[in-house]
């Protein structure tokens, strides 16, 4: 799987939008890029994936570069509620589809 | 629809002592799988099944042993509890398609191995 590379922190203000960045330079072309949170001391929840194509769903989007090395996670109107941590996850399918997290990047959003 | 459910949710245990964690899932998933979360880290993988009656080791099984006898349950025992495993323990199912690596989380189970 790609390695990935992301700040470890952030900060947002609520009602503007979060744009966490990720690095995956060494991506290969069957990978897809996945982000996940992870709320204070609960379990990580899916957040949105994609391929090449960029990505919208009802809790943020996906960009991703025309060369797939990088992609932005965005939050078009954070709040509070969205401080977490956020993993950029590269993988392929199979292999029992398994995820490796890193470290993530952790996003305070403040008023 | 309960989605993945852990218990217990905390737990202490004296060093050498075993026990077992039990994850089920109500989605008719046929992937599961058991990570490990210490203080400022990201998840490590345990074990995990790509279905009933199969398992396979992550990144980190020493210690660990884990069975899938039905497809809704993945159960992770300690034989003897060792106070390095002290950590959340976090289980997750997902189904099986393509391009489609989307896990679901339990809420974690607390262990503390003194």
């Amino acid at each position: 799987d790609a390695k990935t590379t992301q700040p470890p922190s952030m900060d947002c203000a609520e009602g503007r939008a979060a744009n966490l960045p990720c690095n995956h330079s060494t991506i290969s072309g069957n990978e897809y890029v996945y982000w996940y949170r992870q709320i204070h001391s609960q379990g990580p929840q899916y957040i949105i994936h994609g391929l090449k194509n960029n990505e919208t769903n009802e809790m943020a989007s996906l960009i991703i570069t025309e060369d797939r090395k990088s992609s932005t996670l965005i939050l078009p109107h954070a709040t509070l509620r969205d401080t977490a941590v956020y993993y950029c996850i590269v993988r392929s399918t199979g292999g029992g589809n398994k995820l490796t997290f890193g470290t993530g990047t952790q996003l305070k959003v403040e008023l | 629809n309960a989605g993945v459910t852990q218990t217990p949710k905390f737990r202490v245990l004296k060093t050498g002592q075993s026990m077992t964690l039990l994850c089920a899932q109500d989605m008719n998933h046929e992937y599961m799988y058991w990570y490990r979360q210490d203080p400022g880290m990201g998840l490590r993988l345990i074990h995990y099944s790509v279905g009933e009656g199969t398992t396979a080791k992550g990144e980190v099984p020493d210690g660990y042993n884990v069975s899938r006898l039905k497809k809704q349950n993945f159960l992770l025992g300690l034989e003897s509890a060792a106070p390095s495993q002290t950590s959340v323990y976090f289980c997750a199912s997902s189904f099986l398609g393509v391009g489609k690596n989307i896990q679901y989380f339990g809420a974690g189970t607390r262990l503390s191995v003194l």
